[in-house]
This record gives structure tokens, sequence and C-alpha cells, in this order.
């Protein structure tokens, strides 16, 4: 199976500490995105790269959060001096456009839940 | 500012009927939607999509049914069945944006 896989699954830490999570999109795919989700929302846009170009952050983002992609391939989300409202479910999805194609389907990874404490 | 409202949050239906997930969204802009399943601690998972050209489309036993003019699509799940017990977020994007914007979710139980 070559979906999109993140690592890692589930991780806890202590706040004012920083966290990287991984994403490996689905390999033939060229768009990558980031989603927070909390209890009873949906997920929430944080990011998205075209290859290895981030097009767009939300406002959500703020500068304790960083996303690269530096290939074109994987992902990584810094979050940088954790806060305790930074707990929430981080889902990574990837997805293949065409060019002058809009409308696209993504296809997510399994999350990762962090929790500060 | 929700784009995008479930505005149930939980559904229950019998084994073998038809379950009805309702959606409705404001951005005229949105041209294209989709139904994702979530189940806990999984990322969601993409069911079926319509495109705002389409009054619906169909995937064997889930039918989506898009309004334009109401701003309003559904999901129809027929016969529904146990294993479809997970929460759906409706979900639409559209207007140049790639990013999908998503509901809050219905947590569907389909009861034995």
């Amino acid at each position: 199976d070559t979906g999109v896989s993140q690592d890692p699954r589930h991780k806890i830490t202590k706040r004012g500490q920083n966290v990287t999570f991984r994403c490996d999109p689905i390999s033939e795919h060229n768009r990558l995105y980031w989603y927070r989700q909390t209890l009873g929302q949906g997920p929430e846009f944080l990011t998205y790269f075209q290859n290895e170009a981030q097009l767009e952050k939300s406002r959500l983002l703020s500068d304790r959060f960083s996303a690269e992609r530096p290939k074109g391939s994987f992902s990584t989300l810094e979050i940088q001096r954790t806060e305790q409202g930074d707990s929430a479910m981080y889902l990574c999805a990837s997805s293949s456009v065409l060019t002058g194609i809009f409308q696209e389907t993504q296809y997510f990874g399994p999350g990762t839940r962090l929790l500060v404490l | 500012d929700q784009q995008v409202k479930q505005n149930s949050p939980s559904l229950s239906v019998q084994e073998g009927r038809i379950s009805i997930l309702n959606c409705d969204y404001t951005n005229s802009m949105f041209d294209y939607f989709l139904w994702y399943k979530k189940y806990p601690a999984e990322g969601p998972t993409f069911l079926i999509s319509i495109s705002s050209i389409k009054d619906k489309n169909e995937d064997g036993r889930f039918t989506v049914f898009l309004n334009k003019s109401a701003k309003h699509l559904s999901l129809h799940i027929v016969p529904s069945q146990p294993g479809d017990s997970a929460v759906y977020f409706c979900a639409a994007s559209g207007g140049g944006y790639q990013k999908v914007t998503f509901g809050t979710g219905t947590k569907l139980q389909v009861i034995p």
C-alpha cells in the first residue's frame, strides 16, 4: 500500500519543547497539505506545497510553526515552543494536480496526535 | 465564519435503511464537493465527490446530490451497514483556491 504515511502517530511533549512531524505523500502526488483537527471540528487548513514550493499559509500558522518540503517529496512540520493550545491531530494530505485542472481529491494520512502537557 | 455547515452532529439509522447526511455551504465560489469518512484515531478517507456541473454522483451504495441554488448537498447511503458507523465530513473547494474547507462532521451510527 502506497498511501500517505505520517510519523510519529502520537507525540506527548512538555510545554515549551519543539516537535517535528514527518509526512510521506503518495509517490506520484505533487501537492502536499497540512491540516489541524481539534475535537468536534473538521480539519482546518494550515499550509500546502506544490512540489517544493510553499504556496499558501493559513493565518492559523503562527510564526512558531514552520513547514518544509525540501525535495518535493516528504514534508516536515515543526512547532517551536509548544503551547497547550497546540494539542490536536495534525493531518497530512496529498493530491495529484494536472495543469489547468483545479478540482482535485486530497488523500489523507493517519495523522499525528500531539498532546502538550 | 463557517463556510461549510453540517447542522446535525449525529444520526442513528437501522441497518438496511437509508442514511441521509446533509451539508450546506455559503461560499458561491465553491465548485467541487467531497465527502470523507473518518474512524477514531485515523485520518479522513475519501468517499465520493461531485463537481458543480453535476447534480448527482453515484458510487455503489453512496450517492451525493448537489442543489446549487439552495447551496445544499447530501450523501445517501443505501443500504446502511454497521461498518458505515463513523464521522462523515462534508468538504468543499473552489474559486481557484486549492485548500479544502471542511464542515464539523456528522457522527453516523448504524444500529444492527
